[in-house]
């Protein structure tokens, strides 16, 4: 079975742009949760979503947001991009929504914000 | 607020020596406990996790971690360490008090195994 698939891999974008970053799930897999890594701050929760809606949200600014469309891809974006969104952006999804569910991560997005 | 301390940054083992990778837990109600492991440029991958039952909880790659209700401790272990086990170890816990499947992570512990 096919992992969970993130595209792109690596980004470059200029402050002030926006970002949309893409991910596929594991086949069967319903849920999709999106963190940001950092050095600082390490893995912090950005979004969950479940059969298309949004399950709940981290302690992040409104500029990031997403969205699950019917076969369970999810895709984040970011708008009017600050340096300090540089970071490694995760996707992870599991079988079904809730606090039993282990995650699978994909490999993630590198973001460089310049 | 609930959390997930890793006290150790880095832990260092010899080859075939037994290892422990620390990790404590603050949350209201039972926990949910998990253990992941990423290898550099990758992705995180799930080694195992507490939800109720027996304390020692085997996973993937021969590590088992044991809970400890009194201690709110959730330490990874494994008998015999190989150099292939070098990487960043990540504990975390499903608050209770959100919706759905949210990790909160402790802020990661590099183990070393030379040979």
């Amino acid at each position: 079975k096919a992992g969970v698939t993130q595209t792109p891999r690596y980004l470059i974008k200029t402050r002030g742009q926006q970002v949309t970053l893409s991910c596929s799930p594991i086949s069967g897999h319903r849920s999709v949760s999106w963190y940001q890594q950092t050095p600082g701050q390490g893995l912090q929760f950005l979004f969950e979503y479940f059969s298309e809606t949004q399950r709940n949200k981290g302690n992040f600014p409104g500029r990031f947001s997403g969205r699950q469309f019917s076969n369970s891809r999810s895709e984040m974006n970011v708008s009017t991009l600050e340096l300090g969104d540089s970071a490694l952006y995760l996707c992870a999804s599991s079988f079904s929504s809730g606090h039993s569910y282990e995650q699978y991560f994909g490999p993630g997005t590198r973001l460089t914000v310049t | 607020a609930q959390s997930v301390a890793q006290p150790e940054d880095q832990v260092n083992v010899a080859e075939g020596n037994p290892l422990t990778v620390k990790c404590t837990y603050s949350v209201s109600g039972n926990p949910y406990l998990f253990w992941y492991v990423q290898y550099p440029n990758r992705g995180l991958q799930f080694l195992l996790k507490y939800i109720t039952g027996d304390n020692l909880v085997k996973g993937s790659y021969g590590f088992e971690a044991e809970f400890n209700k009194s201690q709110t401790s959730f330490h990874l272990k494994k008998p015999s360490a190989l150099v292939s086990d070098s990487a960043l170890y990540f504990c975390a816990v499903s608050p209770l008090n959100q919706a759905g499947t949210a990790l909160i992570f402790g802020k990661g512990t590099t183990l070393s195994v030379s040979s």
